[in-house]
């Protein structure tokens, strides 16, 4: 198994620009997770998918940013339009629902 | 979100010595408990999981739960330099504290 793949590895953009962070879980696991990890305010759950359907988006910082996830296979973390201060490491993770994660390399993401 | 608590440290062991970190979380209905290493630059990656009061030991590794006190520990033992990183309590899978950050000195 390839484990979590995340894509870019890394993202360098100009404030305002769309940004979009992709994510494909473990095959099998059925609760994917997007988190955001700084050095101030550590590990941030943003949101939460169950079976494709977001269970939980109250980590999600405000309307700039959006989550998807058409299928067992695929996730997207869109930020539009992108700030200075959401620059941060973007990881996903996937389990099943009670174990623990298996996180992605993660997406370090600057915005200029 | 729930508060998960740990020492950010850092600290620092000699090879060889047992190292014993500590997290305290706020949710006494917390039942599923996970230790993560990170090294720097990398992402966290599952050592240990808890679900019941006591001792777990897989290895060199031992956590410790206690749900009367909501504090869950983790021990390493014979501590080496490759165990060298930031270590991330977390709780019910989604809370994370912020992290201990542990140097076996040579």
């Amino acid at each position: 198994d390839a484990g979590v793949i995340q894509s870019p590895r890394h993202e360098v953009t100009e404030m305002g620009q769309e940004v979009t962070l992709r994510c494909k879980p473990i095959s099998g696991h059925n609760s994917l997770f997007w988190y955001r990890q700084t050095m101030m305010r550590g590990l941030e759950l943003l949101i939460y998918f169950n079976n494709n359907v977001p269970i939980d988006d109250s980590g999600m910082p405000e309307d700039r940013f959006s989550a998807k996830m058409p299928n067992a296979s695929f996730s997207t973390l869109k930020i539009q339009p992108s700030e200075p201060r959401d620059s941060a490491v973007y990881f996903c993770a996937s389990t099943s629902l009670g174990y623990g994660y298996t996180f992605g390399s993660g997406t370090r993401l600057t915005v200029v | 979100q729930k508060e998960v608590e740990q020492n950010s440290g850092p600290l620092s062991v000699p090879e060889g010595a047992i190292a014993s970190l500590n997290c305290t979380y706020s949710d006494r209905g917390s039942q599923s408990f996970f230790w993560y290493r990170q090294y720097s630059g990398k992402s966290p990656e599952l050592i240990m999981s808890i679900y019941s009061n006591g001792d777990k030991e897989d290895g060199r590794f031992t956590a410790q739960l206690n749900k009367a006190s909501q504090y869950v520990s983790l021990l390493i033992r014979d501590s080496q330099p490759s165990d060298s990183a930031t270590y991330l309590c977390a709780v019910f899978q989604f809370y994370f504290g912020t992290g201990t950050s542990l140097t076996v000195i040579p």
